[in-house]
């Protein structure tokens, strides 16, 4: 099974960066998956890392430690529109298709 | 441009109805998710299919049945509505291959039962 932690809420002002952390158990680990989420929206795919490092997108970059079971999401030059909600997903290698995600953090950029 | 359409943006059903919610996507993807999402809880798995005809169970499928009779939809049933089914559902889809391959997300269907 896997087990997928992230903090409920943070809050940001816009121009800033942000660290959203995602820790993460499982028992085969093939990658891990960040998605956005603005509210009464679907899901957006943001980064994909399976090996250790950062892997960066913009103003978005993203960091695995698979020793560690960790990874982040980093946010930089914050905008009002980045308000939404991050996912972190988990896929295991014995479940070679299917995405476990965690609750959710919900980050609000204020003025 | 990648799509997955659910066929209602909101629902209201009484507990004991028969409910489906509809599913399809036009990127020709074998693999089909059903998932639902409620707050503190995120998105759990209920039912995903790699195939047509074939299906297998998430991390909670009870109350819960799937159909794939073509490739491009997949159909949630809720056999009898109960109101602990008041939830957002999200319906996505991926290729076949690859670990590295995200899924697509359809806008989700807020059902409630009353």
């Amino acid at each position: 099974g896997q087990n997928i932690d992230q903090p409920t809420e943070m809050t940001a002002t816009e121009g800033a960066i942000v660290q959203i952390n995602c820790t993460y158990q499982t028992s085969g680990f093939n990658g891990l998956f960040w998605y956005q989420q603005h509210a009464g929206e679907a899901p957006t795919f943001l980064s994909y890392n399976v090996l250790d490092g950062l892997e960066e997108k913009g103003r978005f970059s993203s960091f695995l430690s698979r020793s560690k079971g960790y990874s982040y999401l980093l946010l930089k030059e914050l905008q009002m529109k980045d308000s939404a909600s991050y996912l972190c997903a988990v896929r295991d290698r014995g479940s070679a298709r299917q995405l476990t995600f965690g609750s959710g953090t919900q980050l609000t950029v204020l003025p | 441009d990648v799509k997955v359409t659910q066929s209602s943006r909101y629902l209201v059903k009484r507990t004991g109805e028969k409910v489906f919610l509809e599913c399809v996507q036009d990127m020709d993807h074998e693999n089909m998710f059903w998932y639902r999402q409620d707050p503190g809880l995120g998105l759990r798995l209920i039912y995903f299919s790699y195939d047509v005809k074939m299906k297998e169970k998430g991390d909670i499928p009870e109350g819960y049945s799937v159909s794939r009779e073509k490739k491009e939809r997949f159909s949630l049933i809720l056999e009898s509505a109960s109101t602990n089914q008041t939830s957002m559902y999200l319906c996505a889809s991926s290729i076949l291959q690859g670990p590295s391959t995200e899924a697509f997300f359809g806008q989700g269907t807020r059902l409630t039962v009353v």
